[in-house]
């Protein structure tokens, strides 16, 4: 499977609890997204990598949401002392910059479903 | 602020009719207008996308109608199947933008 794959699907934490997620973009892909979704609703922007920096980052990460891109590879994004509000489904993905920027294709993983109880 | 407003928030249609998805956006500078549809446990895929300067782009049984002066598109799925039932988000970028903005999305119901 050459897509984009997550790591893990499922995770399940405790209040205050530290987590940790990884994704795998398409190998050519130069450019890599973090966004959050919860039931009900459309995905929203966290931050976005192009090759191993990180470009931008919406209000909504807050001080406690980190990510990398390390050597502008796999990413990952942890969230420290996490809260109850942080329970979502966390999508990442990858694209290759296209000619005409507007034109760019995003190729999403599967997602991580957080749980923070 | 909901940047992008998506209707309806469902919607049942027979095997054979047609689906019809609408969005509404208010920022002029959006000029890129993917729809992506969803599976449960799956990650969003693209579908179809358009830009501003067509009115109209058909792929197979999906078109997207675009009408710049009331900053509306929609969605159409011809002849619906059963596989078509997903979760339909529409969508929108600014040309020199990194992140789309997503409607809440549509639940489509297929019934055979």
């Amino acid at each position: 499977d050459t897509g984009v794959s997550q790591d893990p699907r499922h995770k399940i934490t405790k209040r205050g609890q530290n987590v940790t997620f990884r994704c795998d973009p398409i190998s050519e892909h130069n450019r890599l997204y973090w966004y959050r979704q919860t039931l009900g609703q459309g995905p929203e922007f966290l931050t976005y990598f192009q090759n191993e920096a990180q470009l931008e980052k919406s209000r909504l990460l807050s001080d406690r949401f980190s990510a990398e891109r390390p050597k502008g590879s796999f990413s990952t994004l942890e969230i420290q002392r996490t809260e109850q509000g942080d329970s979502a489904m966390y999508l990442c993905a990858s694209s290759l910059a296209p000619v005409w920027q507007g034109a760019e294709k995003l190729f999403f993983g599967s997602g991580t479903q957080l749980s923070v109880l | 602020q909901q940047q992008v407003k998506q209707s309806p928030q469902s919607l049942i249609v027979q095997k054979g009719g047609i689906s019809i998805i609408n969005c509404a956006y208010e920022n002029t500078a959006f000029d890129y207008f993917p729809w992506y549809q969803q599976f449960p446990g799956k990650g969003p895929a693209l579908l179809i996308a358009i830009r501003p300067d067509v009115s109209e782009k058909k792929e197979g049984r999906f078109t997207i109608s675009f009408n710049k002066s009331a900053k509306q598109f929609s969605l159409h799925i011809m002849d619906s199947q059963p596989g078509d039932s997903a979760t339909y988000f529409c969508a929108a970028k600014r040309q020199y933008g990194n992140k789309l903005v997503f409607g809440a999305g549509t639940i489509l119901r297929v019934k055979s």
